[in-house]
């Protein structure tokens, strides 16, 4: 089963609109961490925003802001203002177990996000 | 600010040849990964590694690769016998004992291309 879900293989929204990015997980270990990772065309992995299992607020980084709904497993990422810039492929990620330990990432499909002008 | 580096940023090389990627992770990180992503695919984990030895694999990680930590600040995967499959792009990752969220960092990836 898919631990980490996008349904979204790519997205078009105009410069300056917000936008969601939707991720949905599965686990049953009540400690996790989801991230959200921004790769642009050069291929590199940057981290945006980290929400744990159990934080009592949203997240958020500047622009970024991660729409935690815990009951429905979802961790949608908004960037608020978009810039042609944030043109790139969005990755949702899930590490398992807040223990400390080398636990390992499990990323979405990702979503192909295009601003236009 | 500190960062993940790896080298070469892009290697080609011959079916069933060895190939050594490495990487420098941060220098106060204890934990380190490596990652891959077939072009258009999500990325994968492929091993972890503390304290000198494997943590976890996938079952990608088979017995043609190998992880090595052979000084103080090298972290290196090697393909004994490269197939086509084993084209992807690369990523080494850090990451620090107890922080909040254990952010894992990235290297800007190695592009291994098997031909």
């Amino acid at each position: 089963a898919q631990k980490i879900t996008q349904t979204q293989p790519g997205m078009f929204v105009q410069e300056k609109e917000a936008v969601t990015l939707d991720c949905t997980y599965d686990t049953s270990d009540p400690s996790y961490g989801l991230f959200w990772y921004k790769q642009p065309s050069s291929g590199e992995m940057i981290f945006l925003i980290y929400q744990g299992s159990y934080d009592q607020q949203n997240a958020t980084e500047g622009r970024y802001s991660l729409n935690f709904q815990k009951a429905r497993k979802s961790a949608n990422l908004v960037i608020s203002a978009s810039q042609l810039g944030d043109s790139a492929m969005y990755f949702c990620a899930m590490r398992e177990g807040l223990i400390q330990g080398a636990q390992k990432l499990v990323f979405g499909q990702g979503t192909r996000l295009t601003i236009n002008p | 600010e500190p960062e993940v580096t790896q080298t070469p940023s892009h290697q080609v090389t011959q079916m069933g040849q060895e190939v050594i990627l490495r990487c420098v992770p941060i220098s106060n990180h204890l934990y380190f990964y490596w990652y891959r992503q077939i072009l258009g695919q999500k990325v994968e984990f492929l091993v972890s590694f503390y304290n000198n030895e494997i943590s976890e694999k996938s079952e990608i990680f088979d017995d043609q690769f190998s992880v090595e930590r052979p000084d103080g600040s090298n972290f290196t995967l090697k393909i004994r016998s490269t197939k086509l499959e084993d084209s992807a792009m690369y990523f080494c990752a850090s990451s620090v004992v107890g922080a909040p969220r254990d952010e894992q960092f990235f290297g800007p990836g190695t592009r291994l291309t098997v031909l």
